[in-house]
């Protein structure tokens, strides 16, 4: 079952900050975050490991909680290069496990 | 950084013709490679998993007699659309996982994608 992100999409004044949030059904061990811009490939952002928190990523931040398998990315003090679609991608455990993507978040920044 | 290759960018082509795709993993080694497909506005949607020396596992859903997978080296897999139709146009996008157990291990490569129109 594909995860669930919450909102959507959201429209952001330049500065402003953005919350995403990444809901799956299955127990975690880690979550994968990406972005996307029109036509080109996700390009990676970051990872949070179980029982970790990591910072990947210019102003962006995120959060994961394992006993309710979820995420969430923090961006703050968007810039216009934040626009893109947001992919989080959890993973069950480690390995050779494929990568499922979430349900995606399309994200504009307007000046 | 690492990098995977993959092309065409962009390919038409007539229905009932086949399309072959490549990605090819440039500075490392990948046992596992995916192949995704993307509609417009909508998540990318995994359609197998290639294993180096071994047959592709697919999604459900995803004909494996349709798209065929073979990954015959550890830089090299192809995708190939059989007999396509205009409902096989869609963005299609491989990654990479390096093959070496480092911190890297965890994190995809994607290869820049390929649109593929079929009229």
């Amino acid at each position: 079952q594909q995860p669930v992100q919450s909102p959507q999409a959201v429209i952001l004044r330049e500065g402003e900050d953005a919350v995403i949030n990444c809901s799956s059904s299955k127990a975690l061990y880690s979550v994968h975050w990406y972005r996307q811009k029109h036509g080109e490939a996700p390009v990676f952002l970051m990872i949070l490991l179980k029982g970790g928190e990591q910072k990947g990523h210019e102003k962006i931040s995120a959060s994961f909680n394992e006993k309710k398998q979820q995420s969430s990315l923090y961006l703050t003090a968007s810039q216009l290069s934040y626009s893109g679609t947001y992919f989080c991608g959890p993973r069950a455990r480690l390995g050779n496990e494929k990568l499922t993507f979430g349900t995606g978040t399309r994200l504009t920044i307007i000046p | 950084g690492a990098v995977v290759s993959q092309h065409p960018s962009w390919v038409i082509c007539k229905s009932g013709t086949s399309v072959k795709i490549e990605c090819r993993s440039l500075d490392f080694q990948a046992t596992t490679m995916f192949w995704y497909r993307q509609f417009p506005k909508q998540s990318l949607m995994l359609m197998a998993t290639s294993n180096e020396g071994s047959k592709a596992t697919y999604e459900q859903g995803v004909e494996k007699d349709k798209f065929l997978i073979n990954h015959a080296s550890l830089t090299l897999s192809t995708l190939t659309v059989t007999s396509a139709h205009p409902e096989d146009s869609s963005f299609y996008i491989c990654s990479a996982r390096p093959t070496l157990p480092d911190r890297h291990n965890e994190k995809l490569f994607f290869g820049s994608g390929t649109q593929l129109s079929v009229l």
